[in-house]
């Protein structure tokens, strides 16, 4: 079974619209770190936002958001306020553990396509 | 400025003929890990390193190797590159931060073609 699932290969949305990218997870363990990361067609990855599973309030990051819904296992990122250099590939990812070092499992990604 | 490198950011070789794609970071980190980036496949995992001398297989080890000698240094070796590793390659490194929070600095990516 998948860990990371995201289900949506591409999404278009308008500019200074919202937008979410889902994602779901799987696993076990009760503690747990969820991650979203943004790839442009430069192909850096970059850093977004971070979730950990005993955060009761969901992570914000200016106009990112995690929406978070433990008992569900989503995980779902929140873009407001669309802007054309949001135009990526979206990757979420968890790191399963308390270790601090345990591998990074990705989702297959989210295109996002932001129009004028 | 702290950072993840890695050289060469584009290689284009013939099957059979041993490489190497180097990773080096600035930022003392314990931790360092190789991914491979493949479309509709995500990132997997190819090696990981805890620290010095201590390497570990990912989920798709296979044709590759690795080496931690040095802290700040984490080496993918491929001894006979076939086509199917054809890919786009990442490094990343960590510190332990506390419980949970542990962000992973990517390096900037190895596009590699093996004809």
């Amino acid at each position: 079974a998948q860990k990371i699932t995201q289900t949506q290969p591409g999404m278009f949305v308008q500019e200074k619209e919202a937008v979410t990218l889902d994602c779901t997870y799987d696993t076990s363990d009760q503690s747990y770190g969820l991650f979203w990361y943004k790839q442009p067609s430069s192909g850096e990855m970059i850093f977004l936002i971070y979730q950990g599973s005993y955060d009761e309030q969901n992570a914000t990051e200016g106009r990112y958001s995690l929406n978070f819904q433990k008992a569900r296992k989503s995980a779902n990122l929140v873009i407001s306020a669309s802007q054309l250099g949001d135009s990526a590939m979206y990757f979420c990812a968890m790191r399963e553990g308390n270790s601090g070092y345990s591998t990074l499992t990705f989702g297959k990604g989210t295109m996002l396509l932001v129009s004028p | 400025e702290a950072q993840v490198t890695q050289n060469p950011r584009y290689l284009i070789t013939v099957t059979g003929k041993k490489l190497t794609v180097t990773c080096s970071q600035n930022m003392n980190h314990e931790y360092m890990s190789w991914y491979r980036q493949d479309p509709g496949l995500g990132l997997r995992q190819i090696y990981y390193s805890m620290n010095v001398e201590v390497t570990d297989k990912g989920d798709v080890p296979e044709g590759y190797k690795v080496s931690r000698k040095e802290k700040r240094n984490f080496p993918l070796i491929l001894e006979s590159p076939s086509p199917n590793q054809t890919s786009l390659y990442f490094c990343a490194s960590s510190t332990r931060v506390g419980i949970s929070y542990n962000e992973q600095f990517f390096g900037p990516g190895t596009r590699l073609t093996v004809l």
